[in-house]
């Protein structure tokens, strides 16, 4: 069974501190990795990696996928309190049709 | 461009009673998926429908059924409710075609389900 872990379950920062989010993964004929931030509601897409894709960046934040590993992780540079949100990690693998959730990660953004 | 809208945002339901969700699709997407959220959890895949048939499904009872329309708008159908069944049902679309990678999925915000 596809299996999506994230580390640490929640995160306190300060203002302008970097952090780094872990997304670990076991899934059987790997597709893609993606990643969202849920602040209320709707889980929003923040980037999407793949076999041809291992590295995103935009703005702050960036992610790069180690498939020897079977891992990636989500860094974000001088965080904001904007920046208060679960981020989740999903990967697709042999059906296409499904994403494969981990818990997420809740970071929290102190001024 | 519209996003994928659900409705409604909030609803109460007493155990047994049934449910109805709906949700429209973002333009330009053919796909729609349901998932169920509950609370401290990541979502958990629920079905996906494709050209208005069910095209995978998670490990969710038969109680849980589906429907996409011809405009690519769905429903999410709950008989039979159980106080388990609350939760966030976020309905996300993408567009998926003949010989390209699927886009990622673009969730909507809700409906926030209570079951008493």
């Amino acid at each position: 069974e596809d299996k999506v872990v994230q580390s640490p379950l929640s995160l306190v920062v300060h203002e302008g501190d970097t952090v780094t989010l872990n997304c670990s993964y076991e899934v059987t004929n790997f597709r893609s990795l993606l990643w969202y931030k849920q602040e209320k509601k709707a889980p929003t897409f923040l980037f999407m990696l793949t076999s041809s894709g291992i590295e995103k960046k935009s703005g702050r934040l960036s992610s790069i996928l180690d498939k020897k590993e079977l891992s990636s992780i989500l860094n974000i540079t001088a965080t904001q309190t904007g920046d208060s949100a679960i981020y989740l990690c999903a990967v697709v693998g042999e059906y296409g049709n499904k994403l494969v959730f981990g818990a997420g990660t809740i970071l929290r953004v102190k001024s | 461009e519209t996003g994928v809208t659900q409705s409604p945002t909030h609803l109460i339901k007493t155990r047994g009673q049934q449910v109805t969700l709906r949700c429209s699709s973002q333009s330009g997407h053919n796909t729609v998926s349901w998932y169920q959220q509950a609370l401290g959890q990541g979502p958990q895949f629920i079905f996906q429908y494709y050209r208005e048939e069910e095209n995978g499904r998670g490990n969710f009872p038969p109680r849980f059924s589906g429907l996409q329309f011809p405009n690519y708008s769905s429903e999410l159908n709950v008989n039979a409710l159980e106080l388990d069944d609350s939760a966030l049902y976020l309905c996300a679309s993408s567009l998926v075609g003949r010989g390209r990678n699927n886009s990622p999925l673009h969730f909507g915000n809700g409906t926030r389900l209570t079951v008493t």
